[in-house]
């Protein structure tokens, strides 16, 4: 079955660590997303891709960086500069945005990220 | 205004009640709108789009009101399994989508 997966489902580090979260989907979409979720918040957007080897910065993305390699894999690393790491990540795609109108969004499970 | 403005609740109702969430956003130029339904600690999952001429699903009913800048979600006959927050999302500027911080929907028996 196509899906999103994202890894790990929970995820433990130090403060001043660098740490990486994996997203990967098989829906063949091009475009990807990446979210954080506080609790009693809506989703905010980090970084989007809309192509290969192409990203934008959303609307909270300092002290995150991304890449785009792979239509298939949108890896996410937060790093120390980031202030709040500790919030649920969420990954996901859509088809893309072609025309007027946008697709929606399939998500992974998320990761939840702890930083201590 | 808020890009995606909703209401946060919760709203606590019966069985077999009626219900109805609005959200209203603030770029007049938005184009695409969708409702999102998000468990506890899941991801969210589309719930339905909507369209300008309004739509239904089942017991639910979703509806566009570009001139005032809304969108609503009815719920006929609520279930003990609708309850979950209920997520507006908007087209911003540009290509990403803005979620509201949703609506909390609490059915009980």
């Amino acid at each position: 079955d196509g899906g999103i997966t994202q890894s790990p489902k929970y995820l433990f580090r130090k403060e001043g660590q660098n740490v990486t979260l994996s997203c990967e989907q098989n829906l063949n979409h091009d475009a990807m997303y990446w979210y954080r979720q506080d609790p009693g918040q809506g989703l905010r957007l980090i970084y989007y891709s809309q192509i290969v080897n192409d990203f934008q910065k959303g609307d909270i993305a300092e002290g995150y960086s991304v890449s785009r390699e792979k239509k298939e894999s949108f890896p996410l690393t937060v790093t120390s500069a980031q202030k709040n790491p500790t919030a649920f990540y969420l990954c996901a795609s859509s088809p893309g945005d072609r025309g007027r109108y946008n697709s929606p969004l399939h998500f992974g499970n998320g990761t939840r990220l702890t930083v201590t | 205004r808020k890009e995606v403005e909703q209401d946060p609740g919760p709203f606590n109702v019966p069985e077999g009640a009626t219900v109805a969430f609005n959200c209203t956003y603030s770029n007049s130029a938005s184009q695409s709108f969708f409702w999102y339904r998000q468990d506890c600690r899941k991801e969210p999952k589309l719930l339905m789009s909507v369209y300008s001429s309004g739509n239904e699903d089942g017991r639910f009913t979703a509806q566009l009101n570009r001139a005032s800048q809304y969108i609503s979600l009815l719920i006929r006959d609520s279930k003990l399994s609708d309850s979950a927050t209920y997520l507006c999302v908007v087209n911003g500027r540009g290509t990403a989508l803005i979620f509201g911080k949703g609506t909390t929907l609490s059915v009980s028996s």
